[in-house]
Protein backbone atom coordinates (compact mmCIF):
# COMPACT_ATOMS: atom_id res chain seq x y z
CA UNK A 1 0.00 0.00 0.00
CA UNK A 2 1.81 3.26 -0.82
CA UNK A 3 -0.51 6.31 0.56
CA UNK A 4 -4.36 6.27 0.73
CA UNK A 5 -6.71 3.65 -0.33
CA UNK A 6 -10.45 3.57 -0.75
CA UNK A 7 -12.92 0.84 -0.78
CA UNK A 8 -15.32 0.54 -3.07
CA UNK A 9 -14.15 2.55 -5.80
CA UNK A 10 -17.75 2.73 -7.04
CA UNK A 11 -20.72 1.63 -5.37
CA UNK A 12 -24.76 1.62 -6.60
CA UNK A 13 -26.72 1.50 -3.26
CA UNK A 14 -30.71 1.48 -2.86
CA UNK A 15 -32.15 3.90 -0.47
CA UNK A 16 -31.98 3.10 3.34
CA UNK A 17 -29.56 0.35 3.09
CA UNK A 18 -26.67 0.34 5.58
CA UNK A 19 -23.20 1.01 3.77
CA UNK A 20 -19.05 1.44 5.23
CA UNK A 21 -16.91 3.07 3.10
CA UNK A 22 -13.50 1.97 4.12
CA UNK A 23 -10.04 4.22 4.12
CA UNK A 24 -6.54 2.93 4.80
CA UNK A 25 -3.66 5.32 5.10
CA UNK A 26 0.35 3.74 4.93
CA UNK A 27 1.77 7.03 5.98
CA UNK A 28 1.39 7.03 9.78
CA UNK A 29 -0.48 9.98 9.76
CA UNK A 30 -2.02 11.41 13.08
CA UNK A 31 -5.39 13.01 11.32
CA UNK A 32 -7.34 11.40 8.99
CA UNK A 33 -10.95 13.15 7.25
CA UNK A 34 -13.49 12.80 5.08
CA UNK A 35 -15.07 15.16 2.59
CA UNK A 36 -18.13 14.58 0.24
CA UNK A 37 -17.64 16.28 -3.68
CA UNK A 38 -20.65 17.83 -5.57
CA UNK A 39 -20.75 19.81 -8.51
CA UNK A 40 -21.93 23.22 -7.63
CA UNK A 41 -20.81 22.99 -3.89
CA UNK A 42 -16.98 21.41 -3.67
CA UNK A 43 -15.63 19.69 -1.46
CA UNK A 44 -17.21 19.88 2.43
CA UNK A 45 -16.12 18.24 5.40
CA UNK A 46 -17.96 15.37 6.64
CA UNK A 47 -16.33 14.00 9.48
CA UNK A 48 -12.90 14.54 11.15
CA UNK A 49 -9.95 12.93 13.25
CA UNK A 50 -7.13 14.18 14.44
CA UNK A 51 -5.91 11.34 16.08
CA UNK A 52 -6.66 7.21 16.91
CA UNK A 53 -9.43 7.20 19.74
CA UNK A 54 -11.27 10.86 18.72
CA UNK A 55 -13.70 12.13 16.06
CA UNK A 56 -15.07 15.45 15.65
CA UNK A 57 -17.97 16.16 13.08
CA UNK A 58 -16.95 18.72 9.98
CA UNK A 59 -19.75 21.08 8.22
CA UNK A 60 -22.27 18.35 7.02
CA UNK A 61 -22.21 15.22 9.39
CA UNK A 62 -25.66 14.81 9.47
CA UNK A 63 -26.69 10.87 8.54
CA UNK A 64 -22.52 9.51 8.92
CA UNK A 65 -20.68 8.18 11.72
CA UNK A 66 -17.02 7.25 11.62
CA UNK A 67 -14.79 5.67 14.14
CA UNK A 68 -10.94 5.74 14.15
CA UNK A 69 -9.69 2.46 16.38
CA UNK A 70 -6.08 2.87 15.37
CA UNK A 71 -3.98 5.07 13.14
CA UNK A 72 -4.75 3.70 10.04
CA UNK A 73 -8.09 3.01 9.49
CA UNK A 74 -10.92 5.39 9.15
CA UNK A 75 -14.00 4.12 7.91
CA UNK A 76 -17.36 6.11 7.25
CA UNK A 77 -20.71 4.67 7.61
CA UNK A 78 -24.43 5.86 6.12
CA UNK A 79 -26.67 4.04 8.60
CA UNK A 80 -29.64 4.41 6.27
CA UNK A 81 -28.74 6.08 2.73
CA UNK A 82 -30.64 8.63 1.08
CA UNK A 83 -30.57 9.94 -2.52
CA UNK A 84 -28.80 12.99 -1.38
CA UNK A 85 -25.86 11.27 -0.19
CA UNK A 86 -25.24 10.57 -3.40
CA UNK A 87 -21.55 11.88 -4.20
CA UNK A 88 -17.69 11.26 -4.33
CA UNK A 89 -16.41 10.74 -1.30
CA UNK A 90 -13.10 11.53 -0.79
CA UNK A 91 -10.52 10.68 2.36
CA UNK A 92 -7.85 12.56 3.65
CA UNK A 93 -4.93 12.66 5.95
CA UNK A 94 -2.32 14.66 7.37
CA UNK A 95 0.74 14.53 9.51
CA UNK A 96 -0.21 17.97 11.48
CA UNK A 97 -2.50 17.07 13.94
CA UNK A 98 -3.48 20.22 14.67
CA UNK A 99 -3.72 22.93 12.65
CA UNK A 100 -1.41 25.22 14.56
CA UNK A 101 1.35 23.89 12.95
CA UNK A 102 1.09 25.55 9.70
CA UNK A 103 2.17 22.66 8.31
CA UNK A 104 -0.67 20.28 8.02
CA UNK A 105 -0.38 19.40 4.70
CA UNK A 106 -3.02 16.93 3.47
CA UNK A 107 -2.79 14.34 1.60
CA UNK A 108 -6.13 12.70 -0.54
CA UNK A 109 -7.88 9.25 -1.62
CA UNK A 110 -8.60 8.35 -5.14
CA UNK A 111 -12.41 8.62 -3.81
CA UNK A 112 -15.53 6.46 -3.74
CA UNK A 113 -18.28 7.58 -6.40
CA UNK A 114 -21.12 6.59 -4.46
CA UNK A 115 -25.23 6.78 -6.38
CA UNK A 116 -28.15 6.26 -3.55
CA UNK A 117 -31.11 5.16 -5.56
CA UNK B 1 -17.50 31.41 8.36
CA UNK B 2 -14.66 30.81 5.81
CA UNK B 3 -15.58 32.05 2.23
CA UNK B 4 -12.83 30.92 -0.61
CA UNK B 5 -13.52 32.01 -4.27
CA UNK B 6 -11.74 30.75 -7.25
CA UNK B 7 -11.58 33.30 -10.32
CA UNK B 8 -11.91 32.39 -13.26
CA UNK B 9 -13.77 29.03 -13.15
CA UNK B 10 -12.64 28.56 -16.38
CA UNK B 11 -9.46 28.90 -18.49
CA UNK B 12 -8.25 28.15 -21.67
CA UNK B 13 -4.84 28.88 -23.40
CA UNK B 14 -2.47 27.62 -26.12
CA UNK B 15 0.47 26.11 -25.59
CA UNK B 16 3.45 27.60 -24.09
CA UNK B 17 1.35 30.26 -22.40
CA UNK B 18 1.65 31.39 -18.42
CA UNK B 19 -1.55 30.48 -16.22
CA UNK B 20 -2.58 32.66 -13.32
CA UNK B 21 -5.32 31.66 -11.62
CA UNK B 22 -6.83 33.41 -8.68
CA UNK B 23 -8.29 32.41 -4.89
CA UNK B 24 -9.37 34.86 -2.39
CA UNK B 25 -10.48 34.04 1.16
CA UNK B 26 -12.51 36.04 3.36
CA UNK B 27 -10.67 35.48 6.97
CA UNK B 28 -7.23 35.95 7.06
CA UNK B 29 -6.49 33.95 10.28
CA UNK B 30 -5.27 30.98 8.55
CA UNK B 31 -2.37 28.60 9.31
CA UNK B 32 -1.81 27.84 5.64
CA UNK B 33 -3.21 27.57 2.33
CA UNK B 34 -2.81 24.55 -0.01
CA UNK B 35 -3.02 24.35 -3.66
CA UNK B 36 -4.12 21.00 -5.26
CA UNK B 37 -4.59 19.32 -8.55
CA UNK B 38 -7.82 16.68 -10.07
CA UNK B 39 -8.05 15.31 -12.47
CA UNK B 40 -11.12 14.38 -14.22
CA UNK B 41 -12.64 11.44 -12.37
CA UNK B 42 -9.68 11.25 -9.67
CA UNK B 43 -8.60 12.51 -6.25
CA UNK B 44 -6.28 15.46 -5.02
CA UNK B 45 -3.25 15.88 -5.80
CA UNK B 46 -1.35 18.27 -3.68
CA UNK B 47 0.80 20.82 -5.39
CA UNK B 48 2.35 23.28 -3.21
CA UNK B 49 1.59 24.55 0.77
CA UNK B 50 2.27 27.94 1.82
CA UNK B 51 2.33 28.48 5.58
CA UNK B 52 0.97 31.61 6.84
CA UNK B 53 4.44 33.08 7.10
CA UNK B 54 5.35 32.96 3.88
CA UNK B 55 4.85 35.16 1.38
CA UNK B 56 5.66 32.14 -1.54
CA UNK B 57 6.44 28.56 -2.85
CA UNK B 58 7.49 27.16 -5.44
CA UNK B 59 7.97 24.05 -6.91
CA UNK B 60 9.04 23.25 -10.76
CA UNK B 61 7.16 25.34 -13.33
CA UNK B 62 4.49 26.17 -10.15
CA UNK B 63 4.60 29.70 -8.24
CA UNK B 64 2.15 30.20 -5.84
CA UNK B 65 2.39 33.68 -3.55
CA UNK B 66 0.06 34.41 -0.80
CA UNK B 67 -0.84 38.05 0.58
CA UNK B 68 -2.76 36.96 4.24
CA UNK B 69 -3.65 40.74 4.88
CA UNK B 70 -5.41 41.03 1.63
CA UNK B 71 -6.92 37.41 1.53
CA UNK B 72 -5.50 36.27 -1.46
CA UNK B 73 -2.86 33.78 -3.48
CA UNK B 74 -2.12 33.03 -6.62
CA UNK B 75 -0.67 30.28 -8.35
CA UNK B 76 1.25 30.62 -11.66
CA UNK B 77 1.77 28.17 -14.00
CA UNK B 78 5.11 28.44 -16.29
CA UNK B 79 4.83 27.82 -20.13
CA UNK B 80 1.80 25.80 -19.58
CA UNK B 81 1.48 22.10 -21.50
CA UNK B 82 -1.40 20.17 -22.63
CA UNK B 83 -0.71 17.96 -19.57
CA UNK B 84 -1.46 20.52 -17.22
CA UNK B 85 -4.92 20.32 -18.21
CA UNK B 86 -7.21 19.79 -14.95
CA UNK B 87 -9.29 21.30 -12.04
CA UNK B 88 -7.25 23.31 -9.36
CA UNK B 89 -8.40 23.91 -6.22
CA UNK B 90 -7.02 26.42 -3.21
CA UNK B 91 -8.13 25.75 0.49
CA UNK B 92 -7.24 27.38 3.18
CA UNK B 93 -6.57 25.73 6.78
CA UNK B 94 -7.95 27.91 9.39
CA UNK B 95 -8.41 24.57 11.48
CA UNK B 96 -10.07 22.98 8.72
CA UNK B 97 -9.73 23.52 5.33
CA UNK B 98 -12.26 25.15 2.80
CA UNK B 99 -11.99 25.17 -0.53
CA UNK B 100 -12.87 27.12 -3.34
CA UNK B 101 -15.10 25.50 -6.22
CA UNK B 102 -11.89 25.23 -8.45
CA UNK B 103 -10.39 26.79 -11.88
CA UNK B 104 -10.66 23.82 -14.60
CA UNK B 105 -7.58 24.98 -16.81
CA UNK B 106 -7.53 23.59 -20.43
CA UNK B 107 -4.13 23.67 -22.29
CA UNK B 108 -4.74 23.48 -26.39
CA UNK B 109 -1.81 21.90 -28.15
Amino acid sequence: IAGITQAPTSQILAAGRRMTLRCTQDMRHNAMYWYRQDLGLGLRLIHYSNTAGTTGKGEVPDGYSVSRANTDDFPLTLASAVPSQTSVYFCASSDGGTSGSGLNEQFFGPGTRLTVL
Amino acid sequence: KQEVTQIPAALSVPEGENLVLNCSFTDSAIYNLQWFRQDPGKGLTSLLLIQSSQREQTSGRLNASLDKSSGRSTLYIAASQPGDSATYLCAVDDYKLSFGAGTTVTVRA
